[in-house]
């Protein structure tokens, strides 16, 4: 069975940084693309940052371009989303999804539970 | 605003079909697949469609998708009161280089 379990959220203020991290299970990590989705209080989802499954390939939402990055550890079955200059606007649940392949494709099939960041002073 | 369009809302009577549209363009719907997503309340989001009409083991053939042109569609017969949720359409866009969901439907049954 795929397990996804984030950790690593939590109260941060505006400008302040955070690390999250995905522990995965159940499945050969290193042959699938990984990704990072939020969904803000009460909104939508938005695809925050997707990785391929050897790194080589990376894709950030313009909201988080320059801001966020994304690493894998295939070697732990870890997946990293480092979190600068963070804003309120940053507030939301972040989920770690699996994807189908190891390309990435708009097409996952396994998610956590969800961490939540709260930005605010 | 998201680069998939969907109505914010739909609803149904038990029983009924329902229809819920996802409108892109050349660049995202036009040329990738498109997956559809439903998230019950409070939980994590359920892949439900995916490649525009392929069902994941599990899911019921009470769901189903469609595309055509730069607009996808999932239809759910015999609604039933568990398929309240919100419903999200993903698609890769070439322009973007990247994936992008539809801002939800939010499904109500009455």
């Amino acid at each position: 069975e795929v397990q996804l379990l984030e950790s690593g959220g939590g109260l941060v203020q505006p400008g302040g940084s955070l690390r999250l991290s995905c522990a995965a299970s159940g499945f050969t990590f290193s042959n699938f693309a990984m990704s990072w989705v939020r969904q803000a209080p009460g909104k939508g989802l938005e695809w925050v940052s997707v990785i391929s499954l050897s790194g080589g390939s990376i894709y950030y939402a313009d909201s988080v371009k320059g801001r966020f990055s994304i690493s894998r550890d295939n070697s732990k079955n870890t997946l990293h989303l480092q979190m600068n200059s963070l804003r309120a606007e940053d507030t939301a649940v972040y989920y770690c999804a699996k994807d189908r392949f190891g390309v990435a494709a708009a097409e996952v099939d396994s998610w956590g539970q969800g961490t939540l960041v709260t930005v605010s002073s | 605003q998201s680069v998939l369009t969907q109505p914010p809302s739909a609803s149904g009577t038990p029983g009924q079909r329902v229809t819920i549209s996802c409108s892109g363009s050349s660049s995202s719907i036009g040329t990738n697949y498109v997956n559809w997503y439903q998230q019950l309340p409070g939980t994590a989001p359920k892949l439900l469609i995916y490649r525009n009409n392929q069902r994941p083991s599990g899911v019921p053939d009470r769901f189903s998708g469609s595309k055509s042109g730069t607009s996808a569609f999932l239809a759910i017969s015999g609604l039933r009161s568990e398929d309240e949720a919100d419903y999200y359409c993903a698609a890769w866009d070439d322009s973007l280089s990247g994936p992008v969901f539809g801002g939800g439907t939010n499904l109500t049954v009455l």
